[in-house]
């Protein structure tokens, strides 16, 4: 069946450095996704969104990437700070008449001191 | 910044209970959503809901479940016999319209324990 999945299920990162988080998507039929931060005890937090014909978006600090010919999608942080550290979801709509969001199963970043 | 607010934070019930959960959307938004992740677990799909009438339900969405917006503020999720498998966080969601680009924004979630 269709599924949003994540690569790595946790990332570790030095303060500073730059995260790349990575998310596979299996259908094609998708025109929008969203990378959304979840932070321990809160709801996800809008992020960056990309529609499908885009392949890149920036936004401060983030910038999402849409391969669609493999069906990959990744979020990339510049200069990673301890308070992006969070669990990572993208999420995908079908578009048409549908608005549910398919989440994938998420990635936790560390960003380390 | 508006923001999608949620009471209780956390609901504890015993098993065959009822139990309602609620949720103050954004205020010109009008598609209102509910999503539930058990601990662990991906954030899944439960309804979404458009000029007081169900648009879109998941499979989880049984006859257990139903949803109301008994105001012009509320929008709320009710259970009416809770199950131990209902244990999970439930998120409210809201967006202005539907279809792309439409940003859902996401409620602080409600921790929802059954014994």
């Amino acid at each position: 069946g269709e599924n949003v999945g994540l690569h790595l299920p946790t990332l570790s990162v030095q303060e500073g450095d730059n995260s790349i988080i990575n998310c596979a998507y299996s259908n094609s039929a998708s025109d929008y996704f969203i990378w959304y931060k979840q932070e321990s005890g809160k709801g996800p937090q809008f992020i960056i969104d990309i529609r499908s014909n885009m392949d890149k978006r920036q936004g401060q600090r983030v910038t999402v990437l849409l391969n669609k010919t493999v069906k990959h999608l990744s979020l990339q942080i510049a200069a990673t700070q301890p308070g992006d550290s969070a669990v990572y979801f993208c999420a995908e709509n079908y578009g048409g008449a549908t608005n549910k969001l398919i989440f994938g199963t998420g990635t936790l970043l560390a960003v380390q001191p | 910044e508006p923001e999608v607010t949620q009471t209780p934070s956390h609901q504890v019930t015993q098993m065959g209970q009822e139990v309602i959960l609620r949720c103050v959307p954004i205020s010109n938004h009008l598609y209102f959503y509910w999503y539930r992740q058990i601990l662990g677990q991906k954030v899944e799909f439960l309804v979404s809901f458009y000029n007081n009438e169900i648009s879109e339900k998941s499979e989880i969405f049984d006859d257990q479940f139903s949803v109301e917006r008994p105001d012009g503020s509320n929008f709320t999720l009710k259970i009416r016999s809770t199950k131990l498998e209902d244990s999970a966080m439930y998120f409210c969601a809201s967006s202005v319209r539907q279809g792309p680009l439409q940003v859902q924004f996401f409620g602080p979630g409600t921790r929802l324990t059954v014994l």
